[in-house]
């Protein structure tokens, strides 16, 4: 079965340089989620996006934006990057329609910012 | 702030024990999910508990809701290598579209041969 596919895995940036990171959801799904996830930490949750409209907001920097296109893909866009953001930063797909809401995870990219 | 506190934070046992964890809120949740990750990859679903009360079972894994909707356990009998790896569990709230995850502090968890 088709999963959520992420791009790029890995990312290496420099302080203050900018980083973009790309998401496509499983075919159907038209709700994304962003999550941050911090050596040895949870996930948190950053930003949704439903039927490419912002659904939703945690705790996302105002130095990220992030859209969802018609084709219900997504973009993390990440700019004036700081060493705190080293993080594997994951996407999640759902079809609110379909059951419990249930979300699926991409398998992330990992950020480092030297 | 809705809170998800998972009880053990690090458990090691040795294959064939059995396991209990814990993971409990003062909030109320839509439905709650456990996820299993492994080092560097994506959470994994496991399973979606929705009713309160409720119980569902995956082979080993038997996951259940609390009455109350606030709070979940998480049971694997006779445990392998195999299992090893963080469990999550992850309360949803729904929210204009979707619904919004607050994951739980996390398990580790070790079974050695």
């Amino acid at each position: 079965a088709a999963g959520v596919i992420q791009s790029p895995r890995h990312l290496i940036k420099e302080k203050r340089e900018t980083a973009t990171l790309k998401c496509y959801p499983i075919p159907r799904h038209d709700t994304v989620y962003w999550y941050q996830q911090g050596p040895g930490q949870d996930p948190q949750f950053l930003i949704s996006f439903y039927e490419k409209m912002q659904s939703d907001k945690g705790s996302i920097p105002d130095r990220f934006s992030a859209q969802q296109f018609s084709d219900y893909h997504s973009e993390l866009n990440m700019s004036s990057l700081e060493l705190g953001d080293s993080a594997l930063y994951f996407c999640a797909s759902s079809f609110p329609s379909g059951g419990d809401n249930e979300q699926f995870f991409g398998p992330g990219t990992r950020l480092t910012v030297l | 702030t809705q809170l998800l506190e998972q009880s053990p934070q690090f458990l090691s046992i040795q294959e064939g024990e059995n396991l209990t964890v814990y993971c409990n809120s003062s909030s109320v949740f839509s439905s709650l999910q456990w996820y299993r990750q492994e080092p560097g990859e994506g959470p994994v679903l496991l399973v979606t508990v929705v009713t309160g009360g409720e119980v569902k079972k995956l082979k080993r894994l038997t996951f259940q809701f609390g009455d109350a909707r606030k709070d979940s356990s998480l049971h694997i009998t006779a445990a392998q290598p195999g299992d090893t790896g963080l469990y999550l569990c992850a309360g949803a709230v729904i929210t204009g579209g979707g619904n919004k995850l607050t994951f739980g502090t996390g398990t580790q968890l070790k079974v050695e041969l």
